[in-house]
């Protein structure tokens, strides 16, 4: 059974770059077949994909965060990472991570606060 | 950017009837949808994806169907584990943009 668990810090100041860590377990990332993704979810609101990368390295972001949003991979840990610059009070949200572009699997999600 | 659009934004329907949630694009993601499913306080659970396939373990009331612009998840006799708000996301070509949602009541 695949499992996904996001880590980092719950709070970051503005201006700063908010940084988690998704650790997959069940499953080896560097085996292909699927994207692996960050999607937030703003207090009381909708969905919103921030974007996606293959084992590869090959990503691709929302268009709205394109220029903020950083994602990598690291196979040796089975791990993948976001990070997010210059954020404001806007970026406060749960952050998910997830198995697929139709995400199959998901993290149970981490609230990240952006707050002096 | 493909912008999708749900409707209607609240459905209430009693337990046992049909629940029909639409979906639309800006333009085509060919058959590059999925339907999720969120309760409070819960990760979203994929239900539907490629438009039309069961995700692993879904119940067979749960049906999507539609290609290009047009999609809906259909739910036939509603259980009262189904009240729960319904996300669309089309995943064409790099993208991942998600509608607005659907809040599925109890009538």
């Amino acid at each position: 059974q695949v499992q996904l668990q996001e880590s980092g810090p719950g709070l970051v100041k503005p201006s700063q770059t908010l940084s988690l860590t998704c650790t997959v377990s069940g499953g080896s990332i560097s085996s292909g077949g699927y994207y692996w993704s960050w999607i937030r979810q703003h207090p009381g609101k909708g969905l919103e994909w921030i974007g996606y990368i293959y084992y590869s390295g090959s990503t691709y972001y929302n268009p709205s965060l394109k220029s903020r949003v950083t994602i990598s991979v690291d196979t040796s840990k089975n791990q993948f990472s976001l990070k997010l610059s210059s954020v404001t009070a806007a970026d406060t949200a749960v952050y998910y991570c997830a198995r697929g572009a139709a995400a199959d699997y998901w993290g149970q999600g981490t609230l990240v606060t952006v707050s002096s | 950017e493909i912008v999708m659009t749900q409707s209607p934004a609240t459905l209430s329907v009693s337990p046992g009837e049909r629940a029909t949630l639409s979906c639309r694009a800006s333009q085509s993601v060919s058959s590059n949808l999925a339907w999720y499913q969120q309760k409070p306080g819960q990760a979203p659970r994929l239900l539907i994806y490629g438009a039309s396939t069961r995700a692993t373990g879904i119940p067979a009331r749960f049906s999507g169907s539609g290609s290009g612009t047009e999609f809906t998840l259909t739910i036939s006799s509603l259980q009262s584990e189904d009240f729960a708000v319904y996300y669309c996301q089309q995943y064409n070509n790099g993208g991942g943009t998600f509608g607005q949602g659907t809040k599925l009541e109890i009538k």
